[in-house]
Formats: structure tokens, C-alpha cells, sequence
């Protein structure tokens, strides 16, 4: 079974418009990390946002937030204010307990239209 | 600057040949790892370790092997064994604990011819 399930392939969205990016997950471990990470046409890899699964509030990164809903195991990212930079790849990824490797979705690729 | 540096950044192999992709880093990291990334498939992982002369299997090890002698450097090798090596490959460190992200590098593409 998928552990990180991003469902939308490919979004588009207004420049200056809000954006939220669909992210469900599946664990029984009651410690976890949720992580958004974004892949630019180049390649690498860019760090955007963590949410704890202990943490009572959700995150916020500048424009980048973390909608968080632990009963229904979705932590969806929210990009405000999108920009022309903001086209890229999105991957939602997750760690269980304290060590274990990051577990990735298929991730979305965000189209952002002047 | 500290950061994550793999090489070559693109790589050809003929059918049969085995492959060697360097991955160093100077953040100090304990853990290093690597993913294969697909069109539609999101990272993979590959292999891993967290420390110095130990490793791990990951989800698709088949067909690559890593060794881990200096704790800077985990290269990754492809070999013949690999029925479908060409992808782009990606590594990544962290320190550990739960909260701390990977450190990715600009990765390595390889085809194969």
C-alpha cells in the first residue's frame, strides 16, 4: 500500500492566486514528520516545509503553509501568493518514528500562469 | 560553502558495463542515502547508511551496491545486474533526528545506451 498518496499529477494556477496541494497519508506509528519538498527543471531538490505529528499548531514557511488534519492523515501544502518561480515539481514526503528513511509520494507538478 | 556534491552530472553506459556515481559531502552528516527517480514515480530509495562502514537495502537495492568507508562519501555503483538502470539518481544527508530534512544534491543522470 502507498504510504504517501499525492493525487492531482499536474495543477494550474493564476500567478498571485493561492494553491493548495493535495497530500494523504498512511501509518500506524504515532510519531511521524511530513516534509514538502520542491524540484525545479534543473533537478535539485528544495526543502520547503516540516509538520511534527506531535505539533499542535500547523507550519508556516513565508508564503508556504501546511494545512494539517491528523484524523483524516492529510497535510496538504498551501502556496499563497503563487509566483512564476513557483513552477516546479512538488513531493510530499513522510518519516515514521525517529530515523527511518523518507518515504515519498509521486508528487505534482504546479503550473503557475501570468 | 557546505553542501552536496554528486558527479557526473550526466552519464552514458553501454548495455553491460558497470557504473560508479560519486556522492560527497562536507555538512558533517551522519546519514547519507540514495533515490532513483523515474518519470511518474516519485523517489525511490536505493540504499542507505548512518553511519561509517554500515549500510542498508532500500526499496529497489537490486542491481546496485554503496559502500561507506569515509563518512563524506557514498557512492553508488550501478551494475550490469540493473535491468533498467537509466534514471536520474539523487543523493541526499541529514543529521538525525525526526524533525531534520535531507540535504539533496543536483543529481546524476544516467542513460543507457
Amino acid at each position: 500500500a502507498q504510504k504517501i498518496t499525492q493525487t492531482q499529477p499536474g495543477m494550474f494556477v493564476q500567478e498571485k492566486e493561492a494553491v493548495t496541494l493535495d497530500c494523504t497519508y498512511d501509518t500506524s506509528d504515532p510519531s511521524y514528520g511530513l516534509f514538502w519538498y520542491k524540484q525545479p527543471s534543473s533537478g535539485e531538490m528544495i526543502f520547503l516545509i516540516y509538520q511534527g505529528s506531535y505539533d499542535q499548531q500547523n507550519a508556516t514557511e513565508g508564503r508556504y503553509s501546511l494545512n494539517f488534519q491528523k484524523a483524516r492523515k492529510s497535510a496538504n501544502l498551501v502556496i499563497s501568493a503563487s509566483q512564476l518561480g513557483d513552477s516546479a515539481m512538488y513531493f510530499c514526503a513522510m518519516r515514521e518514528g525517529g530515523n527511518t528513511p523518507l518515504v515519498f509520494g509521486k508528487g505534482t507538478r504546479l503550473s503557475v500562469i501570468a | 560553502d557546505g553542501g552536496i556534491t554528486q558527479s557526473p552530472k550526466y552519464l552514458f553506459r553501454k548495455e553491460g558495463q558497470n557504473v560508479t556515481l560519486s556522492c560527497e559531502q562536507n555538512l558533517n552528516h551522519d546519514a547519507m542515502y540514495w533515490y532513483r527517480q523515474d518519470p511518474g514515480q516519485g523517489l525511490r530509495l536505493i540504499y542507505y547508511s548512518q553511519i561509517v562502514n554500515d549500510f542498508q537495502k532500500g526499496d529497489i537495492a537490486e542491481g546496485y551496491s554503496v559502500s561507506r568507508e569515509k563518512k563524506e562519501s557514498f557512492p553508488l555503483t550501478v551494475t550490469s545486474a540493473q535491468k533498467n538502470p537509466t534514471a536520474f539518481y539523487l543523493c541526499a544527508s541529514r543529521n538525525t533526528g525526526p524533525n531534520r530534512e535531507l540535504f539533496f544534491g543536483e543529481g546524476s543522470r544516467l542513460t543507457v545506451l
